[in-house]
């Protein structure tokens, strides 16, 4: 069945370090693929999105981009502050899945100072 | 604009119990989802109710069910707890516009503990 397999955490960077969180995907057909995060004590948000291959999600200095040939959606973000401290979950949604979101185990991202 | 509300926040219940979750979405939102998110399992889907019809699924028992009522508010039942139950039962809500997927906003959660 739909996967998404994503990098053990935790991940522990100073502040303004290059984020890398790796994601992949086994689904059949042109899934959805999204990242979420979870702050502490918050819940799940969406933090960026892409529906089909070689579109780039971007939000709050955050990138991603579906690729198809190596089905993958790894998260980047050039320069991470303290406050992106948070668990984040990559997701698919199957083709004609609607609202059904598949997840990873979610990765934590500590950022010190 | 009112976020996606969930009540109650914390639950406590024994084992052989039954319980019911309640989810009201934003405003307009026309689907609603459940999760069910425990350290070992992380986030698994249980269902989603678009105008009252659940049109999705997850790989749960018969014990979980859930209705959507008219005005969109959901509600999730589990019947005979087990302990494996205790987990974070999140509730989403989404536009739903032609079914596609779409950006899903999440409720903080009820807290269940089975004892």
């Amino acid at each position: 069945g739909d996967s998404v397999t994503q990098m053990e955490g935790p991940v522990t960077l100073s502040e303004e370090a290059f984020l890398t969180i790796n994601c992949t995907y086994t689904a059949t057909g042109y899934p959805s693929l999204f990242w979420y995060v979870q702050y502490p004590g918050e819940g799940l948000q969406l933090l960026l999105k892409a529906t089909k291959a070689d579109d780039k999600g971007s939000n709050k200095g955050f990138e991603a981009t579906y690729r198809k040939e190596t089905t993958s959606f790894h998260l980047e973000k050039g320069s991470v502050q303290v406050s992106d401290s948070a668990v984040y979950f990559c997701a698919l949604t199957p083709s004609g899945g609607y609202n059904k979101l598949i997840f990873g185990a979610g990765t934590r991202l500590a950022v010190h100072p | 604009k009112a976020g996606v509300t969930q009540t109650p926040r914390y639950l406590i219940k024994t084992r052989g119990q039954q319980v019911t979750l309640s989810c009201s979405p934003i405003s307009g939102h026309r689907s609603v989802s459940w999760y069910q998110q425990t350290p070992g399992q992380g986030l698994q889907f249980l269902f989603e109710y678009f105008s009252e019809t659940q049109r999705n699924k997850g790989n749960f028992p018969g014990r979980f069910s859930g209705r959507q009522f008219s005005n969109s508010r959901s509600e999730m039942n589990v019947s005979t707890l087990e302990l494996g139950d205790s987990a974070l039962y999140l509730c989403a809500s989404s536009l739903a516009v032609g079914g596609k997927s779409e950006k899903l906003f999440f409720g903080s959660g009820t807290q269940l503990s089975v004892l």
